[in-house]
């Protein structure tokens, strides 16, 4: 299985500010035949069930708000909200749905205001 | 705008079976267009993928939990179950239904989930 781990555990960030999620696959998820990163993000709230942010590593889900936006190739990705606003304090969760199942999740990064 | 709503006990016994099911309104199960699955959350946890079914019947799940899980489709009902045996205290999680997009033929991102439902495994 891909093994996807993502850092840090958390942080605490100021209003307003950048925060940046990393999040690293055990092997790539990078399609050749459609150069494509199978790669997704979501973000949770406390009782709430995981929300599709951004798939294929870069393309936002309708609706999302453009300041969060997704990067990275290969093995390496971050999730970046570019200016973090008081209903952005969530857990995110990078997920690989790269080839076969069983598809895999990152253990989740807690962001909250500083 | 799809919606998907699990229901099922909240509480078994170890050895027992779960059975969940995923009634989807907004949308059809019939679809050619997605895959249902189900995913679940032990607290404290990370996700954990169990399995998907497609409208045709066809089914993947995850080898860890393979020989203990059947998903099945219910078309005239609009619902799709989760079947999970053999239960134990590490079972104990919300569980999800969730869709999967066919893009292209590629799958395996969640765009829609049910609410979730705690299941908890204990005498």
């Amino acid at each position: 299985d891909i093994v996807m781990t993502q850092s840090p555990d958390s942080l605490a960030v100021s209003l307003g500010e950048r925060a940046t999620i990393n999040c690293k696959s055990s092997q790539s998820v990078l399609s050749r035949s459609n150069s494509k990163n199978y790669l997704t993000w979501y973000q949770q709230k406390p009782g709430q069930p995981p929300k599709l942010l951004i798939y294929w590593a870069s393309t936002r889900e309708s609706g999302v708000p453009d300041r969060f936006s997704g990067s990275g190739s290969g093995t390496d990705f971050t999730l970046t909200i570019s200016s973090l606003q008081a209903e952005d304090v969530a857990i995110y969760y990078c997920q690989q749905y790269y080839s076969n199942p069983p598809w895999t999740f990152g253990q989740g990064t807690k962001v909250e205001i500083k | 705008q799809v919606q998907l709503q699990e229901s099922g006990p909240g509480l078994v016994k170890p050895s027992e079976t779960l059975s969940l099911t995923c009634t989807v309104s907004g949308g059809s199960v019939s679809s050619g267009s997605y895959y249902w699955n189900w995913v679940r959350q032990p607290p404290g946890k990370r996700l954990e993928w169990i399995g998907f079914i497609y409208y045709s019947g066809n089914t993947n799940y995850n080898p860890s939990l393979k020989s203990r899980v059947t998903i099945s489709l219910d078309a005239s009902k609009n619902q799709f179950s989760l079947k999970l045996s053999s239960l134990t205290a590490a079972d104990t999680a919300v569980y999800y239904c969730a869709r999967a997009p066919l893009s292209g033929s590629a799958l395996g991102y969640f765009d829609s989930w049910g609410q979730g439902t705690l299941v908890t495994v204990s005498s």
